[in-house]
C-alpha cells in the first residue's frame, strides 16, 4: 500500500459526458502528480501540483483540467470525453524533491 | 532530462539473480538514475536511485558505471512475482520542495519463469 488512495477504481462512461478523479496523496505530500496511461502511449505525465498550485504541465488536453484542495487532496476533471481517452490514470505524491514518487492504484476510464 | 536506452524484453529463471541494463550516455553530473517498476495495470512502485555510487537496499542493487553513462538494476534471486515492467529514469534532484515529475519511457518487461 503506497498511501496514496484514488477512487473510483473504475469509470464507465459515454463520449462527450464530464468525469471527475480524485486523489488523496500520501500524509505530509504536498506534490501531486497525475499520469495517464494508455495501450499505445505509456504513461504520460500530465500535470503537477505542489501546494495548491499548478507547478509543471505535461501533455495535458485543454479539456482536461487539475486542481490541488487545501486539504492537498486533487481532483482530475476530463470533459467532452471521447473513446480515445480511455486509459488508467493514475495519481502520484511525493514529499519534496526526494526523488520517490508514490504511485496509488489508479482509475481505469472506459469511454464507450 | 537525459535520455535512456533499455532492451524491451528479458527473460530471469526464478532464483536466479535478474541485471537489467540501462545506457544513459548523455547525463548530467547533476542527474540521478531512478528505476521503477509497474507490475501489470497497478501504480508503478519506487525500487532504488543513485547519483555515481552503488547502491543497495531491501529491494535491489543498483550498480552505476565509473563514467556514469550506464547502469544496471540487479534483482539478487528474483521470483515470480518481480514479473514487471521495469523503467530507467535520469533526472535532476533538485533543492527544490516542489518535486519533478518522472518521464517514463518503455522500460524492460521482465518475465520471470519458475
Amino acid at each position: 500500500d503506497s498511501g496514496v488512495t484514488q477512487t473510483p477504481k473504475h469509470l464507465i462512461t459515454a463520449t462527450g459526458q464530464r468525469v471527475t478523479l480524485r486523489c488523496s496523496p500520501r500524509s505530509g505530500d504536498l506534490s501531486v502528480y497525475w499520469y495517464q496511461q494508455s495501450l499505445d502511449q505509456g504513461l504520460q505525465f500530465l500535470i503537477q501540483y505542489y501546494n495548491g498550485e499548478e507547478r509543471a504541465k505535461g501533455n495535458i488536453l485543454e479539456r482536461f483540467s487539475a486542481q490541488q484542495f487545501p486539504d492537498l487532496h486533487s481532483e482530475l476533471n476530463l470533459s467532452s470525453l471521447e473513446l480515445g481517452d480511455s486509459a488508467l490514470y493514475f495519481c502520484a505524491s511525493s514529499h519534496r524533491d526526494r526523488g520517490e514518487a508514490f504511485f496509488g492504484q489508479g482509475t481505469r476510464l472506459t469511454v464507450v | 532530462d537525459a535520455k535512456t536506452t533499455q532492451p524491451p524484453s528479458m527473460d530471469c529463471a526464478e532464483g536466479r539473480a535478474a541485471n537489467l541494463p540501462c545506457n544513459h550516455s548523455t547525463i548530467s553530473g547533476n542527474e540521478y538514475v531512478y528505476w521503477y517498476r509497474q507490475i501489470h495495470s497497478q501504480g508503478p512502485q519506487y525500487i532504488i536511485h543513485g547519483l555515481k555510487n552503488n547502491e543497495t537496499n531491501e529491494m535491489a542493487s543498483l550498480i552505476i558505471t565509473e563514467d556514469r553513462k550506464s547502469s544496471t538494476l540487479i534483482l539478487p534471486h528474483a521470483t515470480l512475482r518481480d514479473t514487471a515492467v521495469y523503467y530507467c529514469i535520469v533526472r535532476v534532484t533538485s533543492n527544490s520542495n516542489s518535486g519533478y515529475a518522472l518521464n517514463f519511457g518503455k522500460g524492460t518487461s521482465l518475465l520471470v519463469t519458475p
